[in-house]
């Protein structure tokens, strides 16, 4: 399989339960995100690592708790979410991270539909 | 605050129209402007334009960079249905490497 994958496609969960989103790519890549996609809102960074090194946590609450085993594989643990955590969660992954000495575009997985109830 | 705008927000044409979708920024440091398109639901990668006036160009889709008037248009000619998407548009800086992302533009084209 090629590219990358993200699983499960859709999940409910009650604002009890604890579940983990998880990322899977294909490509070689050093660099994994995750996004939040609320509708008709921009994308929003949420947890970004280089080399399995987490280098960005743009102020996400602690009921989100990211994960990275190795280059290729990226989780999100959910844990007591509120129902405006609903969205989709996008994956992505890139060579690098961007803003070195070099642009690297950045490849998304198809989401996880994620509604809290 | 570093920000990119994307019009319009929607816009509906017929097939074997052209369509030309905007993207503004204001951002310090400006690196590159990346364009994708989400028809369910992963946005897939366009184009990446660093250079002003150098037209990037895949099929009927092409893009191009106005560094000083700080925009970006992407043009689709002689559009069909599967275009029909929404067209994002992202910014990255040197002082970071997080992409400031636009709302994205709607197109939904008629048969």
């Amino acid at each position: 399989e090629t590219g990358v994958t993200q699983t499960p496609r859709h999940l409910v969960m009650g604002m009890t339960n604890k579940k983990s989103l998880k990322c899977e790519q294909h490509l070689g890549h050093n660099a994994m995100y995750w996004y939040k996609q609320s509708a008709k809102k921009p994308l929003e960074l949420m947890f970004v690592y280089n080399f399995k090194e987490q280098t960005e946590n743009n102020s996400v609450p602690s009921r989100f708790s990211p994960e990275c085993p190795n280059s290729s594989h990226l989780f999100l643990h959910l844990h007591t979410l509120q129902p405006e955590d609903s969205a989709l969660y996008l994956c992505a992954s890139s060579l690098r991270i961007f803003g070195t000495s070099e642009s690297y575009e950045q490849y998304f997985g198809p989401g996880t539909r994620l509604t809290v109830t | 605050e570093d920000k990119v705008v994307q019009s319009p927000l929607s816009l509906v044409v017929h097939e074997g129209d052209t369509v030309t979708l905007n993207c503004s920024y204001e951002v310090t440091n400006f690196r590159s402007l990346l364009w994708y398109k989400q028809e369910k639901k992963a946005p897939t990668f366009l184009f990446m334009l660093t250079s002003s006036g150098i037209e990037k160009k895949s099929g009927r889709l092409s893009s191009i960079l106005d560094k000083k008037e700080l925009f970006s248009i992407l043009n689709i000619t002689a559009t069909q249905t599967g275009d029909s998407a929404v067209y994002l548009c992202a910014v990255g800086m040197d002082s970071n490497y997080q992409l400031i992302w636009g709302a994205g533009t709607k197109l939904i084209i008629k048969p």
